[in-house]
């Protein structure tokens, strides 16, 4: 499968500033990723779905003016989350999807950690 | 459909048994699911897929069980071992594009 890396793999801040998150997808040529979110003991819910070259689009309750995405390149995407408050701390995962991949098999990054102080 | 925010069920076995884990999904026309292991503070990491034409597929150690009957899935792993030791998600795909929907995941404890 896809060899995909996420940086940073944590990353703490204070409530109010921006973070970003990239994914890389190192192996493979990613035309769509995707970008989910996790709770503690909860599951995986997905925020948004990128295309390379094309706006992201979002899933419901999900603010796009908050979780800036560009997926600029192949082999690259990014997630901002601006003006990051305590609630939005969690585990932020990406995973690709693209040619190579079979149907509709998705190929996860290891996920980075935020904590909002 | 929507996972909510609800404590994951729990799993414990002993070494050596077998596992069966369960999934009730929610899409009466996904057709094609997934099995995925997460560790802690790791992404989930792909198990084995069985599409909606077939009832059973079986990896190495794995066996998934999918009844379109009743939307629910099953993972069976043979001869558990500590290393299985995770969280378990299956996950659907519905038929609009290529977006998962996870379901709420099981912790599986193996006792050595």
């Amino acid at each position: 499968g896809a060899v995909v890396s996420q940086h940073p793999s944590w990353v703490i801040c204070k409530s109010g500033t921006s973070v970003k998150i990239e994914c890389r997808s190192l192996d493979f040529q990613a035309t769509t990723m995707f970008w989910y979110r996790q709770f503690p003991k909860q599951s995986l819910m997905l925020m948004a779905t990128s295309n390379e070259g094309s706006k992201a689009t979002y899933e419901q309750g999900v603010e796009k003016d908050k979780f800036l995405i560009n997926h600029a390149s192949l082999t690259l995407s990014t997630l901002t989350v601006t003006s990051a408050h305590p609630e939005d701390s969690s585990f932020y995962i990406c995973s690709v999807a693209g040619t190579r991949t079979s149907y509709n098999e998705q190929f996860f990054g290891p996920g980075t950690r935020l904590t909002v102080l | 459909g929507e996972n909510v925010g609800l404590h994951l069920p729990t799993l414990s076995v002993q070494e050596g048994d077998n596992s069966i884990i369960n999934c009730a999904y929610s899409n009466s026309a996904s057709d094609y699911f997934i099995w995925y292991k997460q560790e802690s503070g790791k992404g989930p990491q792909f198990i084995i897929d069985i599409r909606s034409n077939m009832d059973k597929r079986q990896g190495q150690r794995v066996t998934v069980l999918l009844n379109k009957t009743v939307k629910h899935l099953s993972l069976q792993i043979a001869a558990t071992q500590p290393g299985d030791s995770a969280v378990y998600f299956c996950a659907e795909n519905m038929e609009y594009g290529n977006k998962l929907v996870f379901g709420a995941g099981t912790i599986l404890r193996v006792k050595s």
